[in-house]
Order: C-alpha cells, then sequence, then structure tokens
C-alpha cells in the first residue's frame, strides 16, 4: 500500500512564525502535492511538484512555499505564518501514468495560527 | 470554468437508504471524475472514478452516474451503513495536467 506520511498531526503557531510542514511518501512517487481543507472549499492547491527540484504554484500559492529536494519528501513552508492560514494541509502523492486526479493523501496536518 | 459544484453540503439518511450526492462541472475539457472519501481525522481516499465514455459505473455499493450533455455526475451509496457515514467530495482532472478541482464536500451522516 501506498504511505503517504505527514509528520506533524497538529501545530499550534504564532502569528509571524516561520512554519514547516514535512510529507513523506514510499513509493517512488515523482509527482507530490500541497492542498489546504477548509469547510465548506473543499481542497484547493496550493503548490506542486513534478520532480525533484521541480514546483509549480496551485491555485493558492500566496503567502506559502515549497522544497523538494529528494524524491520522497515534499515540504510545505509558511515564511510568516498568519490567522487566516489556520487550517488543515493535506499532502498527496500520484504515480506516473496513473489519472491526474489520482491522488493517495497523507493524513493531514491541521495548523492553528494564534 | 474550472468549478467543481457539489450538492448537498450535508445529507442524513436512515440506515439501508440510498444517499444520493451531485455535482457538476463546466469545464468539458475534464475527462477523470472521481469521489473520494474521507472519515473524520483521515485524509481522503480514492473511491470510485468514472471517465466520461461511459454513463454509469458500479463497485459494489457505491455506483458513478454520468451525464455529459448535462455536465453532472452523481454518487449513489445503496443501503447506506452507519460506517458510511464521512465526507464525500467529487473531483476533476484532465489527463495530462496536475490539477484536481474538487468539490466543496458532503458530510453524511447515516442514522442506524
Amino acid at each position: 500500500d501506498v504511505k503517504v506520511t505527514q509528520s506533524s498531526r497538529y501545530l499550534v503557531k504564532r502569528t509571524g512564525e516561520k512554519v514547516f510542514l514535512e510529507c513523506v511518501q514510499d513509493m517512488d512517487h515523482e509527482n507530490m502535492f500541497w492542498y489546504r481543507q477548509d469547510p465548506g472549499l473543499g481542497l484547493r492547491l496550493i503548490y506542486f511538484s513534478y520532480d525533484v527540484k521541480m514546483k509549480e504554484k496551485g491555485d493558492i500559492p500566496e503567502g506559502y512555499s515549497v522544497s523538494r529536494e529528494k524524491k520522497e519528501r515534499f515540504s510545505l513552508i509558511l515564511e510568516s505564518a498568519s490567522t487566516n492560514q489556520t487550517s488543515m494541509y493535506l499532502c498527496a502523492s500520484r504515480a506516473p501514468g496513473l489519472a491526474a486526479g489520482e491522488l493517495f493523501f497523507g493524513e493531514g496536518s491541521r495548523l492553528t495560527v494564534l | 470554468q474550472q468549478q467543481v459544484k457539489q450538492s448537498p453540503q450535508s445529507l442524513i439518511v436512515q440506515k439501508g437508504g440510498i444517499s444520493i450526492i451531485n455535482c457538476a462541472y463546466e469545464n468539458t475539457a475534464f475527462d477523470y471524475f472521481p469521489w473520494y472519501q474521507q472519515f473524520p481525522g483521515k485524509g481522503p481516499a480514492l473511491l470510485i472514478a468514472i471517465r466520461p465514455d461511459v454513463s454509469e459505473k458500479k463497485e459494489g455499493r457505491f455506483t458513478i452516474s454520468f451525464n455529459k450533455s448535462a455536465k453532472q455526475f452523481s454518487l449513489h451509496i445503496m443501503d447506506s451503513q452507519p460506517g458510511d457515514s464521512a465526507t464525500y467530495f467529487c473531483a476533476a482532472s484532465k489527463d495530462g495536467g496536475f490539477k484536481t478541482i474538487f468539490g466543496a464536500g458532503t458530510r453524511l451522516f447515516v442514522k442506524a
């Protein structure tokens, strides 16, 4: 089974802090994604990476950056956390050859910014 | 043009009943329509998916109905069980791309 692991399940940070969310997948998938989930808004794509060191902006990249130095690891960075970034963050991966919408998700990182 | 509209927002169904969740899309370039199921505290998991060349796909108690001309698709859960209580997301994507557009989600509660 594909496993996508988000190491931090719950975080509480203060406004202005730098926040790192880590995601690791164990299936050698090339594509990795960061989504944000908010009630009534569904899942919205923040950034994705189609290969090591490659990254592309999604639909809501403002206030976020990402890093992908190794194939299995994709990090989401909030340079200066703000209260409107309080949310559930979901990491996903996808194997090459699968449909674009065939994603494997981690269990999520719930971030609260005070 | 990129939106996927999902309804209802929440749904309560008696055990044994049929749960129906509807979605509508705008972009006719979409060619893959998955449904994801999410239990509390877990990430979404792919439940069932359909492509526009078929009008229906069934897997166990779960069926997707697809109406290409109306740009609508729906999830039917037959003989709904309390264990089906979860949030369901419809989505749409285009082969060769990287973006999946998700609906807002439907919280289903199946009463025992």
